[in-house]
């Protein structure tokens, strides 16, 4: 099974900084990647799929790129509302494996 | 309102079973892949099945021969079936709508419902 590795598994930063996750898969999986954000105690939000599409009602600070193996889930402007567990998933094929999470927190 | 409430969680012993449950509402149920997705208290994510609209079934190993995923469409219903639970299937178990015809991501959660597994 393809396994989805984030990194860092915790990052702090501070309100404006720019941000970047990264997911990598242990296969290539095209651009079948997508982000979700879970804030504490909430359930999770899809933010991107297809690597780089931004869902619908999504702040366009939210970014996606990478193809491949390589992944990266980019925020422009870092907001206080932005605090939660960043997850990435892949969607090629079965095992629908998802990353171990970002938590991102504010310096 | 577009939404998904999942039921059926509780306290079951190891080697018990449970069955839970997904009430959707706002869209059209039967034209919407389906899956679920678990997450233990603190933990991260884990995809647990998922179903075609035309009935298709997927699992990953850790579940495989254990839990069973169906789907009612009559009744706007998504079903888990889960067997010979041990402590490891203690979780939260989220029912999941799939954004786009084979593209399983998912674009709606539902807010969960707890599985237990002690004794």
């Amino acid at each position: 099974d393809i396994q989805m590795t984030q990194s860092p598994s915790s990052l702090s930063a501070s309100v404006g900084d720019r941000v970047t996750i990264t997911c990598r898969a242990s296969q290539a999986i095209r651009n079948y990647l997508a982000w979700y954000q879970q804030i504490p105690g909430k359930v999770p939000k899809l933010l991107i799929y297809a690597a780089s599409t931004l869902q619908s009602g999504v702040p366009t600070r939210f970014s996606g790129g990478g193809s491949g193996t390589d992944f990266t889930l980019t925020i422009s402007s870092l907001q206080p509302e932005d605090v939660a567990t960043y997850y990435c998933q892949k969607y090629d094929s079965a095992p629908y494996t998802f990353g171990q999470g970002t938590k991102l927190e504010i310096k | 309102e577009v939404q998904l409430v999942e039921s059926g969680g509780g306290l079951v012993q190891p080697g018990g079973s449970l069955r839970l449950s997904c009430a959707a509402s706002g869209f059209t149920f039967s034209t919407y892949d389906m899956h679920w997705v678990r997450q233990v208290t603190g933990k991260g994510l884990e995809w647990v099945s998922g179903i075609s609209v035309g009935g298709d079934t997927y699992y990953p190993g850790s579940v495989k021969g254990r839990f069973t995923i169906s789907r009612e469409n009559a009744k706007n219903s998504l079903y888990l079936q889960m067997n010979s639970l041990s402590a490891g299937d203690t979780a939260v178990y989220y029912c999941a709508r799939v954004g786009n015809p084979w593209n399983w991501y998912f674009d709606l959660w539902g807010r969960g419902t707890l599985v237990t597994v002690s004794s």
